[in-house]
């Protein structure tokens, strides 16, 4: 069972143009929402990172924008860079002291910017 | 500060055959993960550790896989016997707070 749904597959933007890349969790219990960013032959990289208590957090050209009602979630990429060229990765889990704080990753996108 | 390491980058086997990934997490992070990322597919989670306890195996396929923490430094994950439908690629990860976690750049097993 796919609990978190990612799309799209893949994407092509413009230099200087806006990415953006959605997600749909299922399980309400999930309270932390990071995204990766992985180049190749690398491993994922923590981009930005979401709690459910805020609508959007911005990290320089990276905004996480959060949906609680509509269990969606999605990362904006400003002024979308050759350099921004990557697969990215959203994720959930369950943070708190009982639980394991294992990822549960969306399929994944891959960006690629054009010059 | 060193980041998430693994060993070796890349393992090439034959049905059948054993191998062994090594994991070396970050000083400190006594939280340890094994993901897989089969075929473009989503990257699952396969087990975690707390130093060197198992806390959730759930993620583990069966058992042929076999993963170790021993005095909760590194970690191993040994496939025994492989099969061809365990390519893919495995990385570990480590976090001190079980929040943010740390990825090692991946092993890529492939068993022909």
């Amino acid at each position: 069972q796919q609990q978190v749904k990612q799309s799209p597959q893949s994407l092509i933007v413009q230099k200087g143009g806006i990415s953006i890349i959605n997600c749909a969790y299922e399980n309400t219990a999930f309270d932390y929402f990071p995204w990766y960013q992985q180049f190749p032959g690398k491993g994922p990289a923590l981009l930005i990172a979401i709690r459910p208590d805020v609508s959007e957090k911005k990290e320089g050209r990276f905004t996480i924008s959060f949906n609680k009602s509509a269990k969606q979630f999605s990362l904006h990429i400003m002024d979308s860079q050759p350099g921004d060229s990557a697969t990215y990765f959203c994720a959930a889990s369950m943070s708190g002291s009982s639980n394991t704080g294992k990822l549960i990753f969306g399929q994944g996108t891959t960006l690629q910017v054009k010059p | 500060e060193a980041g998430v390491t693994q060993f070796p980058s890349h393992s090439v086997i034959e049905k059948g055959q054993t191998v062994t990934l090594r994991c070396d997490p970050i000083s400190g992070h006594d939280n340890l993960y094994w993901y897989r990322r089969v075929m473009g597919k989503e990257i699952k989670f396969l087990l975690h550790f707390v130093k060197e306890s198992k806390q959730d195996e759930s993620g583990m396929p069966n058992n042929r896989f076999l993963a170790e923490r021993t005095g909760g430094t590194y970690s191993t994950l040994k496939v025994q016997p492989a099969e061809l439908e365990d390519s893919g690629v495995y990385f570990c990860a480590s976090s001190k707070n079980r929040v943010e976690q740390f990825f090692g750049p991946g092993t890529r097993l492939t068993v022909l």
